[in-house]
């Protein structure tokens, strides 16, 4: 199975902050890979696919970028709302394996 | 309303089988590729199984192939995940998602799982 790892696993920042998450994987997937969001307590919820299209009604601040092995979410201008853990996804081959996630906190 | 909602956790032993349910509503759920991921508690999201939108694809992680069976009913708008031989490894909170499976231009299709269910906890210990 492709592994997928994230860095870092958890960053302290401020509201305002520009954020990047990085995830790299084990074999090149193309730009098969998404990006999800969870809250505490709370599902998942999806940002980006195709490495780097932004779903519909997520705000333009989240952004994704990246093809073969790294990729990048970068959060331009943190939002109290945007405080959460955000997880990787490839969908290159099966079966689907999910970074271990970065958890963003408040500084 | 558009919504998944999971029912059939529980608490069950080591060795036994549960059913999880996933009720579809508000939109043309035989459209969607449907999947299921699990979260062990306070661990990260595990991909599990997806099922094609006519059910002819079915796929898994390897630690639940052969013992996890992933189904679905059209005329009941449901999705199934059918768990045997469950193990203590298999606590989790397992949430169905929708795959809007966005064509990419080669003519494949993108996972995206734009629509996820609230979870249902799953406890595997005697």
């Amino acid at each position: 199975a492709i592994q997928m790892t994230q860095s870092p696993s958890s960053l302290s920042a401020s509201v305002g902050d520009r954020v990047t998450i990085t995830c790299r994987a084990s074999q090149g997937i193309r730009n098969d890979l998404g990006w999800y969001q969870q809250k505490p307590g709370k599902a998942p919820k999806l940002l980006i696919y195709a490495a780097s299209s932004l779903q519909s009604g997520v705000p333009s601040r989240f952004s994704g970028s990246g093809s073969g092995t790294d990729f990048t979410l970068t959060i331009s201008g943190l939002q109290p709302e945007d405080f959460a853990t955000y997880y990787c996804l490839q969908d290159y081959n099966y079966p689907r394996t999910f970074g271990q996630g970065t958890k963003v906190e408040i500084k | 309303e558009v919504q998944l909602v999971e029912s059939g956790g529980g608490l069950v032993q080591p060795g036994g089988s549960l059913r999880l349910s996933c009720a579809a509503s508000g939109f043309t759920f035989n459209n969607y590729w449907m999947t299921w991921v699990r979260q062990a508690p306070g661990k990260g999201l595990e991909w599990v199984a997806n099922i094609k939108r006519d059910g002819s694809q079915r796929h898994y992680v390897d630690s639940v192939e052969g013992r996890f069976t992933i189904s679905r009913d059209s005329a009941k708008n449901s999705l199934y995940l059918q768990m045997n031989s469950l193990r203590a490894e298999d606590t989790a909170v397992y949430y169905c998602a929708r795959d809007s499976s966005p064509l990419s231009g080669s003519g494949s299709y993108y996972d995206a799982f734009d629509m996820w269910g609230q979870g249902t906890m799953v406890t595997v210990s005697s």
